[in-house]
């Protein structure tokens, strides 16, 4: 399966936009990039995913290198609600065609007013 | 508003007691996952299920955690014994995969699950 790492934590300023990166350098063609995010104490929340192309939709950006080893969310306009975990993953098919979202340890940020 | 819901919220119990936690999926999905969560070992995957068949549980201890799919509005992960290791809080997701990668995988609210 491909391994993705994050840095552990980040900081951002309310208002501004939160650049979260990822690595994905072992990702193959058919594989997927996910990102979700945990608020505390509540279950994963689903932000977007994205194969080769950007992605926008109402929550954040997701910009895939065009070697796709690397992606980058972006939450446009970052509230204090954003403070969460963000995990990125990358989502790989398995013999049933389903394929199972693995979860590293993702990267903390904290929103600061 | 759909959504998956996990009972119970919340469950304290003595080591030694079987557990039974329930999840019911979004109506419409065919996929459900579980997932164990603490503070050391994060977000783990236990086992996933695509229309009620069980298609990879490698990631359950075999001797102590079961789960299955009676029927496509419930599924069930239980514990028999419990152990104080056990205690985490357990996620179901539920999704629509009809071909890969399907719809994104939609989380309940968990169940907290102390053993003492």
């Amino acid at each position: 399966d491909a391994k993705t790492t994050q840095p552990p934590s980040m900081d951002c300023a309310e208002g501004r936009a939160a650049n979260l990166p990822c690595n994905h350098s072992t990702i193959s063609g058919n594989e997927y990039v996910y990102w979700y995010r945990q608020i505390h104490s509540q279950g994963p929340q689903y932000i977007i995913h994205g194969l080769k192309n950007n992605e926008t939709n109402e929550m954040a950006s997701l910009i895939i290198t065009e070697d796709r080893k690397s992606s980058t969310l972006i939450l446009p306009h970052a509230t204090l609600r954003d403070t969460a975990v963000y995990y990125c993953i990358v989502r790989v098919p398995d013999s049933s065609n389903t394929g199972k979202l693995i979860f590293g340890q993702g990267t903390t940020l904290q929103v600061k007013p | 508003d759909a959504r998956v819901t996990q009972t119970p919220r919340h469950k304290v119990t003595e080591m030694g007691q079987e557990v039974t936690m329930r999840c019911q999926p979004i109506l419409g999905h065919n996929t459900v996952f579980w997932y164990r969560q603490t503070m050391m070992q994060g977000l783990e995957l236990l086992a996933y299920f695509r229309n009620r068949a069980p298609l990879d549980d490698s990631g359950m201890p075999k001797d102590r955690f079961s789960a299955e799919m009676p029927d496509a509005t419930l599924a069930t992960l239980k514990i028999q014994p419990s152990e104080p290791r056990d205690s985490a809080v357990y996620f179901c997701a539920s999704g629509l995969v009809l071909s890969f990668p399907g719809s994104e995988a939609f989380f309940g609210q968990g169940t907290r699950l102390t053993v003492v």
